[in-house]
Order: C-alpha cells, then sequence, then structure tokens
C-alpha cells in the first residue's frame, strides 16, 4: 500500500534514554504533521513542515522533543532524556498540501512506552 | 477549559441503530470540521469534512455543524458492528494544526 508508514510499532524505552521515531509520508505530500495521543485523550498537535518552509513547532512540549524532515520525504522525531510521562502513541500524518481542511491521512503510529 | 469538548462515551447501541456523536467548542475562529473514525492498534481515518455550517451527507454519515452554538454532530443511520470504533471530531482554524476532541467510543452491539 501507499500509505503512511510508521517505525517502529512499538517502542519500550528506560527513563532518561533517548528514541528516535521515523515517518514515512504519501510519496508527493508535502505537508507533513507530528501528534501525540495519550491515554484516553484526543490527538495533540506537536510540529508540522510544509515543503522547504520552517517548520511550525509550536505544539512541541519541550526542548527535549526535536523533529526533523529532509525535503518532502522521511521525518524523524526524537525525544531526548525520556520521561514516564512521554508514554503515548505518537501519530505521523501527510496531506497534498497546505490542507484547508480536506484532511490528514495518518499511519498506523509508534506506541511509546516509557519504563 | 478545553477548545473541543466531546463525551468520551463509551456508547453501546444495537445493530440497526442511528447513532449521535457531538463535539462542542470555544474558539469562534475554527472554520473546518472534521470526523475521524480509529480502529484499535490504528491511525485516524478522515470520514467527514465540512466547512463552516451547514450539513453533509455521505451514505449512511452524516455531519452537522451550527457555528451559532460551536456544536457539531455526526449521525450514523443503521449503523453495523463494523463501525464499532472510537469516533474523534477535529476543527481548525486557517492554521495549521487541528484541534481534537477525546473520541468516544462506540461498540455497535449484533
Amino acid at each position: 500500500g501507499a500509505g503512511v508508514s510508521q517505525s517502529p510499532s512499538n517502542k519500550v524505552t528506560e527513563k532518561g534514554k533517548d528514541v528516535e521515531l521515523r515517518c514515512d509520508p504519501i510519496s508527493g505530500h508535502t505537508a507533513l504533521y507530528w501528534y501525540r495521543q495519550r491515554l484516553g485523550q484526543g490527538l495533540e498537535f506537536l510540529i508540522y513542515f510544509q515543503g522547504n518552509s520552517a517548520p511550525d513547532k509550536s505544539g512541541l512540549p519541550s526542548d527535549r522533543f526535536s523533529a526533523e524532515r529532509t525535503g518532502e520525504s522521511v521525518s524523524t522525531l526524537t525525544i531526548q532524556r525520556t520521561q514516564q510521562e512521554d508514554s503515548a502513541v505518537y501519530l505521523c500524518a501527510s496531506s497534498p498540501g497546505r490542507t484547508t481542511g480536506r484532511g490528514q491521512f495518518f499511519g498506523p503510529g509508534t506506541r511509546l512506552t516509557v519504563l | 477549559q478545553k477548545e473541543v469538548e466531546q463525551d468520551p462515551g463509551p456508547l453501546s447501541v444495537p445493530e440497526g441503530a442511528i447513532v449521535s456523536l457531538n463535539c462542542t467548542y470555544s474558539n469562534s475562529a475554527f472554520q473546518y470540521f472534521m470526523w475521524y473514525r480509529q480502529y484499535s492498534r490504528k491511525g485516524p481515518e478522515l470520514l467527514m469534512y465540512t466547512y463552516s455550517s451547514g450539513n453533509k451527507e455521505d451514505g449512511r454519515f452524516t455531519a452537522q455543524v451550527d457555528k451559532s452554538s460551536k456544536y457539531i454532530s455526526l449521525f450514523i443511520r443503521d449503523s453495523q458492528p463494523s463501525d464499532s470504533a472510537t469516533y474523534l471530531c477535529a476543527m481548525k482554524t486557517g492554521a495549521n494544526n487541528l484541534f481534537f476532541g477525546t473520541g468516544t467510543r462506540l461498540t455497535v452491539i449484533p
């Protein structure tokens, strides 16, 4: 299939360790989003990439969180010095362009557990 | 107060029932309204998209937006067991990010 893919699907790490999560968007999609979904809560916006523009980082909860994207391809979300409250499902989404609300296509997510 | 409020349920209905799911919001700048369906251990998938106030119908699904009341609804007619999932409302201004409700877990009992 040509959907959004994410890896790993599950990640268990120890408190204080760094983790990297990967997202492969749908080919040709210029916009890419990262969200966090805590248990029993809605999706929380983290960061948005649009083409070669500067990313919108307004949702990143702390400076331990960072993300990169090379051109219009793969993105990685890095969490440094993980804390237990970072445990959540991290979802990536892509869309064809600067979406006006036509919807974003989500990957299956990475379930992060910090012990 | 959260920007988007959604009753988390859970909601259980018999097969064939009409289901009504709702969200309220506080930001009058929201213009785009969406409903996503999320199956267990999967990412959300877009069901309905509506711009501004009004109704939109797609098969068994109808989305309603009442901006004056800051209230949106999703109706599912002739509900099926395959509709069992968590339904998330989402909305945005013209800016980049979506604001999501917490989701309502629906179970349709055969």
